[in-house]
């Protein structure tokens, strides 16, 4: 079964310009995440999708981020501006409706902005 | 305060040698708690769940104490390849799949 797939793994920027992350979650899973990590520290939930629905986006800067996942499957997270304490890695994860608990997640976005 | 507190380590410990991790919450509401490891540069992924009981999987065992809000992880018999960021886990509220994560313990296993 293949696992949560995201694109690109890396991605270098300038400060001031947008970049966008996709993110694929195992088949059949209705929930999805976007998590931001820093570097010597945990996950933190940006965001969190039902289906189509955004159900919980209250960790999500709005001003500068923005996320979609308009047919319920897969999803794309877009920051513009980005700023300097933006680069981290956007790690996005999936569970299915019988198993929250255990979200699986995918091998993550290295964003570096300079 | 953070909701999840964890001590970053790291822990350096040889092989064979027994280890234990602590962490801390803040919210008494928590329902649900787990142990997730992470390799470097690799993402989460779940280890063990945290039962009341305490639960045993191999050389892992995991321990919750709700009356002083902390959860613990004990590795016996360490092996290099435990060499990872163990991170705590907790849900608010089971009915949401919310979850809270630490800031993990970093463990290294020396030959």
């Amino acid at each position: 079964e293949a696992g949560v797939v995201q694109s690109p793994r890396y991605k270098i920027i300038e400060k001031k310009q947008p970049v966008a992350f996709w993110c694929n979650p195992i088949s059949g899973h209705n929930t999805l995440y976007w998590y931001r990590q820093n570097l010597g520290q945990g996950p933190e939930l940006l965001i969190r999708y039902e289906n189509e629905e955004a159900v919980d986006d209250s960790q999500l800067p709005k001003d500068r981020f923005s996320a979609e996942r308009l047919k319920g499957v897969d999803s794309t997270l877009k920051i513009q501006p980005a700023e300097l304490g933006d680069s981290a890695v956007y790690l996005c994860a999936s569970s299915s409706g019988l198993h929250y608990n255990e979200q699986f997640f995918g091998p993550g976005t290295r964003l570096t902005v300079l | 305060r953070k909701e999840v507190e964890q001590d970053p380590g790291p822990f350096n410990v040889p092989e064979g040698a027994t280890v234990a991790f602590n962490c801390t919450y803040s919210n008494s509401a928590s329902q649900s708690f787990f142990w997730y490891r992470q390799d470097c540069r690799k993402e989460p992924k779940l280890l063990m769940s945290v039962y009341s009981s305490g639960n045993e999987d191999g050389r892992f065992t995991a321990q919750l104490n709700r009356a002083s809000q902390y959860i613990s992880l004990l590795i016996r018999d360490s092996k290099l390849s435990d060499s990872a960021t163990y991170l705590c886990v907790v849900n608010i509220n089971n009915a949401g799949n919310m979850l809270t994560f630490g800031g993990g313990t970093r463990l290294m296993v020396k030959p």
